[in-house]
C-alpha cells in the first residue's frame, strides 16, 4: 500500500522567502515517482514538479525544487523567493508501479505568502 | 496549451436525480482518473483507467457509481440515484507514458441537495 503524509496543514511565509512544504511518503515498491501539485484558490489542480525513485540529483522547475531524501523517504518541496501568487494548497503524490500506477495525494498543505 | 476539458464546470441537482459528468482528455493520453475531492475526505481517487479499459474503480461506490470511456476522447462519471453526499468536486485528469504529471480538467462541482 502506499501512503503520502503531510504533516502541515498550514504554513506562512513571507513575501521574497523560501519555505519548505514536507511530505513522507511509505511504499515497499522500488520504483515509484513523486509529484506536486499546487491548487489555487480557484480549483484548479497544477502540477508543478516530479522526482523519480532512480533519479539521482534533487529535481528542479524555475524556483520549485524538491529535497528528495530516499533514505527517510521524504520529499519536501522548496519552493524560493516566494511570491504573493504562490497563496495555494500544495499536494504531495506518490505513483508507484506496483499499485497500478494510480496517484495517492497526501492532505495538503495551505500555504500563504504575506506582504 | 492541451487541457483536460470537463463539463458541465457546476452541477447543482435535487436528490435521486441521475447526474452525469464528461470528461475529454488529452489526445494521444492513455491513461485517465476520475477524483472527488471534498474538505473532509480531501482527493479520493474513484476510478481509473488505462488505454480505456477500467483498472481500479474499488474507490467508487458500486451501487450508484458508475465509470466509463465509450472512446478514447471521453470518459463519462454517472451517479445513480444522487445523494447530498455525493457533493464535492469531481477532478478528471489524464496522462501517458511518455510524461511523468498527470494533467488535471478544471473539475466538476456538484451539488445535491
Amino acid at each position: 500500500a502506499q501512503k503520502i503524509t503531510q504533516t502541515q496543514p498550514g504554513m506562512f511565509v513571507q513575501e521574497k522567502e523560501a519555505v519548505t512544504l514536507d511530505c513522507t511518503y511509505d511504499t515497499s515498491d522500488p520504483s515509484y515517482g513523486l509529484f506536486w501539485y499546487k491548487q489555487p484558490s480557484s480549483g484548479e489542480m497544477i502540477f508543478l514538479i516530479y522526482q523519480g525513485s532512480y533519479d539521482q540529483q534533487n529535481a528542479t522547475e524555475g524556483r520549485y525544487s524538491l529535497n528528495f531524501q530516499k533514505a527517510r523517504k521524504s520529499a519536501n518541496l522548496v519552493i524560493s523567493a516566494s511570491q504573493l501568487g504562490d497563496s495555494a494548497m500544495y499536494f504531495c503524490a506518490m505513483r508507484a508501479r506496483g499499485g497500478g500506477n494510480k496517484l495517492t495525494f497526501g492532505t495538503g498543505t495551505q500555504l500563504k505568502v504575506e506582504l | 496549451d492541451a487541457r483536460v476539458t470537463q463539463t458541465p464546470r457546476d452541477k447543482v441537482t435535487e436528490m435521486g436525480q441521475e447526474v452525469t459528468m464528461r470528461c475529454q482528455p488529452i489526445l494521444g493520453h492513455n491513461t485517465v482518473f476520475w477524483y472527488r475531492q471534498t474538505m473532509m475526505q480531501g482527493l479520493e481517487l474513484l476510478a481509473y483507467f488505462r488505454n480505456r479499459a477500467p483498472l481500479d474503480d474499488s474507490g467508487m461506490p458500486k451501487d450508484r457509481f458508475s465509470a466509463e470511456m465509450p472512446d478514447a476522447t471521453l470518459a463519462t462519471l454517472k451517479i445513480q440515484p444522487s445523494e447530498p453526499r455525493d457533493s464535492a468536486v469531481y477532478f478528471c485528469a489524464s496522462g501517458s507514458d511518455s510524461q511523468y504529471g498527470y494533467t488535471f480538467g478544471s473539475g466538476t462541482r456538484l451539488t445535491v441537495v
